[in-house]
């Protein structure tokens, strides 16, 4: 039974411009939820996925979207890079109800230059 | 708005030791509450969670976890470490309406053989 796996692994962009990143959820799992966790830091959420719609967001700007799909894969985009959006992104699945354990990915690292 | 707070950054001991993790949260209202380990080169994963009940909850690996509502706090112990509990650790809480998380900045364990 895969886990949630992501790509890429790592990704270099130049400042502004934009990136996807994708993400599996473990097999059973309906909802995806995506963090930055940026170098000394914890993960800090970033928003959630759950029958294809954003069911909450955290405190990142518009910047910063999604998708899910109907298969629950999900992307996050960002647009318009700046160099703190360096970081480690996780991806996390999970089912849909309060308190149910997440699973995480191995992240991807994104490095803006 | 919900935060976390963990109180080492850095915690060093020797085999056989004990442990203690300090968290406290912040949140007004139920909580549920979770510690995540993440092993060198490994992604997150859950050490044990608290919904409801004995306020003492065992997780794997000989980790145990003491939720004070009082308090505020949910800290991590484990009574003798070894050297394969070096890694990071994170508290985190969500409310019990989401499955959102709520991560501290995390506090690197290294246990000296």
């Amino acid at each position: 039974d895969a886990g949630v796996t992501q790509s890429p692994t790592h990704l270099i962009k130049t400042r502004g411009q934009q990136v996807t990143l994708r993400c599996s959820p473990k097999s059973g799992h309906d909802t995806v939820s995506w963090y930055q966790q940026a170098l000394g830091q914890g993960p800090q959420f970033i928003f959630q996925y759950y029958e294809e719609e954003e069911r909450q967001r955290g405190n990142f700007p518009d910047r910063f979207s999604g998708h899910q799909f109907p298969n629950y894969s999900s992307e996050l985009n960002v647009n318009a890079l700046l160099l703190g959006d360096s970081a480690l992104y996780l991806c996390a699945s999970s089912l849909v109800q309060a308190g149910a354990e997440a699973f995480f990915g191995q992240g991807t690292r994104l490095t803006v230059v | 708005a919900q935060s976390v707070s963990q109180h080492n950054h850095h915690v060093i001991l020797s085999e056989a030791a004990s442990l203690e993790l300090g968290c406290n949260y912040s949140y007004g209202g139920t909580v549920n509450l979770f510690w995540y380990v993440q092993y060198p080169g490994q992604h997150l994963q859950l050490l044990l969670k608290y919904f409801s009940g004995d306020p003492l909850v065992k997780g794997i690996k000989g980790f145990e976890a003491e939720f004070i509502k009082s308090k505020f706090s949910f800290n991590l112990r484990k009574p003798s470490v070894q050297w394969s509990d070096t890694a990071e650790y994170f508290c985190a809480v969500s409310n019990q309406a989401g499955t959102a998380l709520i991560f501290g900045k995390g506090t690197t364990l290294s246990v000296s053989s």
